[in-house]
Order: C-alpha cells, then sequence, then structure tokens
C-alpha cells in the first residue's frame, strides 16, 4: 500500500510566521506535488517536483516555496504566513512509470493549518 | 472554462438508491481518468481507475468514460450511509499532472 505521511494533522499559526509543512512518501515515487484544498474552490496545485532538487511552480504558487532534498520529502514553505493562506494543504505523489496505474495520485491525510 | 467541469451538489439520496455522478471536460488529450473519494477532514483516496474510454466495475461502483461526449461518469448502486463523502473526478493526458473537478458531496440518508 502506498503511504503518504504528512508532518502536521493540524496547525495554528500567527501572521507573519514561517511555516514549514513535510511530505513523506514511502513508494519511491519520482513525483511530489502540494496542493491547498479550499471551499467551493476545489483543489489548486502550489508546486510539485518529478525529481530531487527539481521544482515546478502550480497554479497558486505566490506566497510559497518548497524543497525537495531527499526523493521520498518534499517539504512547503510558507515564507511570512497570512490569513488567506488558512486551508487545508493537501501532498500528494506518484510514479513517472508507464503501467496500470499511470498518472494516478496519491494523497496524505492533509494538514489543516490556521493563520490567526 | 475550466479544463473539468463537476457540479459540487450536493446530493442527498436515500440508502440504497442508485448515486449518479458526472463531470464533462474540454481537453480531448484527456486518457487517464479517476474518481477519488474524500471523506471529511480527510486526504482523497483513490476509487477507480480507468484508461481511455469504457466501462470499469468494481463492486458497487461503476465508472464509465465517453471520450467522444467528453464526459465521464460514476454510478453506486446499493449507496450506504458510508458511501457519504465527497467524490473528485480527476484526469490527465500524461504529463504527471491531474485536472481535477471541484468534488460533489453525497449524503446517503439511512
Amino acid at each position: 500500500d502506498v503511504k503518504v505521511t504528512q508532518s502536521s494533522r493540524y496547525l495554528v499559526k500567527r501572521t507573519g510566521e514561517k511555516v514549514f509543512l513535510e511530505c513523506v512518501q514511502d513508494m519511491d515515487h519520482e513525483n511530489m506535488f502540494w496542493y491547498r484544498q479550499d471551499p467551493g474552490l476545489g483543489l489548486r496545485l502550489i508546486y510539485f517536483s518529478y525529481d530531487v532538487k527539481m521544482k515546478e511552480k502550480g497554479d497558486i504558487p505566490e506566497g510559497y516555496s518548497v524543497s525537495r532534498e531527499k526523493k521520498e520529502r518534499f517539504s512547503l514553505i510558507l515564507e511570512s504566513a497570512s490569513t488567506n493562506q488558512t486551508s487545508m494543504y493537501l501532498c500528494a505523489s506518484s510514479s513517472s512509470l508507464t503501467g496500470t496505474s499511470q498518472e494516478t495520485q496519491y494523497f496524505g491525510p492533509g494538514t489543516r493549518l490556521l493563520v490567526l | 472554462q475550466k479544463e473539468v467541469e463537476q457540479d459540487p451538489g450536493p446530493l442527498s439520496v436515500p440508502e440504497g438508491a442508485i448515486v449518479s455522478l458526472n463531470c464533462t471536460y474540454s481537453n480531448s488529450a484527456f486518457q487517464y481518468f479517476m474518481w477519488y473519494r474524500q471523506y471529511s477532514r480527510k486526504g482523497p483516496e483513490l476509487l477507480m481507475y480507468t484508461y481511455s474510454s469504457g466501462n470499469k466495475e468494481d463492486g458497487r461502483f461503476t465508472a464509465q468514460v465517453d471520450k467522444s461526449s467528453k464526459y465521464i461518469s460514476l454510478f453506486i448502486r446499493d449507496s450506504q450511509p458510508s458511501d457519504s463523502a465527497t467524490y473528485l473526478c480527476a484526469m490527465s493526458y500524461g504529463n504527471n499532472r491531474l485536472a481535477f473537478g471541484k468534488g460533489n458531496q453525497v449524503v446517503v440518508i439511512p
């Protein structure tokens, strides 16, 4: 079974704080993703990475950065948290190999972040 | 026009009814189609995966893809209260990125 874990389920931070969200997957997947999910807006891609030290901007990268130093770990960084970054953050991973479940992404449990 | 359109609902049905969910899309290059189920305050989990056109059945769940109409469906037979969740459609043309619908909240009433 694919397992994607996220460092925190719930997090409360103050405006202006630097926030680190960590994600670890155990399936040796090449691709990792960070999304945020908001009511009425659905899932929006923040950043993704298709290899160690590689990253690409998603649809809403402003105010975020990422780090991927090891294949299994992908971190999302909020440089200076703001109230409009209060959201559910979801990490996902997928394999680049072709096969029966090509393109399938496997999600972690999510981190609910509240910025006060 | 959004790439993937999914009516957000919510949809309430009595236990035992058939649930019918659908998504339309605009990109004819999509060929990998997925349905995810997401329980409240949890991450999405893969429910059904279909490559290209056709039907796929897994227990009480059936996924259909009609590429000519750019339309995918998910049917849940004999719905149970445990099926109450948000269902998201997702699709890709092979670029390792998924385009998601906004999700459809389903409530199965005992």
